[in-house]
């Protein structure tokens, strides 16, 4: 069956880079794009980018332009998404998705605190 | 950027009522509109993709309908476990959400 699975809860302090996996199995890793959202506590969903597995390609959203780097290791079937320059307002729950929708990781918190 | 305006941002209601939520997106964005339900700690489920294709899966209490800017989320009977918050997400031009819909017990 498919799965996505995350790596586990952060503690970062601000000014800090933080890198979250995500791993694929039950599926050919490079036929889908991966997205990366993240949800701060108690607000709505936010769209980071995406990354192609197949050939690294990656879009990003132009609020995280110049700080989020996704990456993938096709041989371990793994995405990873870094964020650097991590302030409060990181805080949150990163999700990875596959690109049709139906298949999103359990979730990563980042706790960004001094 | 396509932005999504969902509404209401909240909702009480029954078991067995008849519930509506409704997106819209800032510009067209044919049926490119997908439907999730999330509860606490949990990661988004989807319920609808392509405005009215329902999820393998999910209760066919659930519908959705629209295209080009409008769209509705419909349950027919509420139940129990649906309780939860619902987001609309386009995917015409990378993924944009809704603000998000609470639906709460009356």
């Amino acid at each position: 069956q498919v799965q996505l699975v995350q790596s586990g809860a952060e503690v970062k302090k601000p000014g800090a880079s933080v890198k979250v996996s995500c791993k694929a199995s039950g599926y050919t890793f490079t036929g889908y794009y991966i997205h990366w959202v993240r949800q701060a506590p108690g607000q709505g969903l936010e769209w980071m980018g995406w990354i192609s597995p197949d050939s690294g390609g990656t879009n990003y959203a132009q609020k995280f332009q110049g700080r989020l780097t996704m990456t993938r290791d096709t041989s371990i079937s793994t995405a990873y998404m870094e964020l650097s320059r991590l302030t409060s307002h990181d805080t949150a729950v990163y999700y990875c998705a596959r690109d049709d929708l139906a298949f999103w990781g359990q979730g990563t918190l980042v706790t960004v605190s001094s | 950027d396509i932005q999504m305006t969902q509404s209401p941002s909240s909702l009480s209601a029954s078991v067995g009522d008849r519930v509506t939520i409704t997106c819209r997106a800032s510009q067209s964005i044919s049926s490119y509109l997908n439907w999730y339900q999330q509860k606490p700690g949990k990661a988004p489920k989807l319920l609808i993709y392509a405005a009215s294709s329902l999820q393998s899966g999910v209760p066919s209490r659930f519908s959705g309908s629209g295209s080009g800017t409008d769209f509705t989320l419909t349950i027919s009977s509420l139940q129990p476990e649906d309780f939860a918050t619902f987001y609309c997400q386009q995917s015409y031009n990378t993924w944009t959400f809704g603000q998000g819909t609470t639906v709460e017990i009356k």
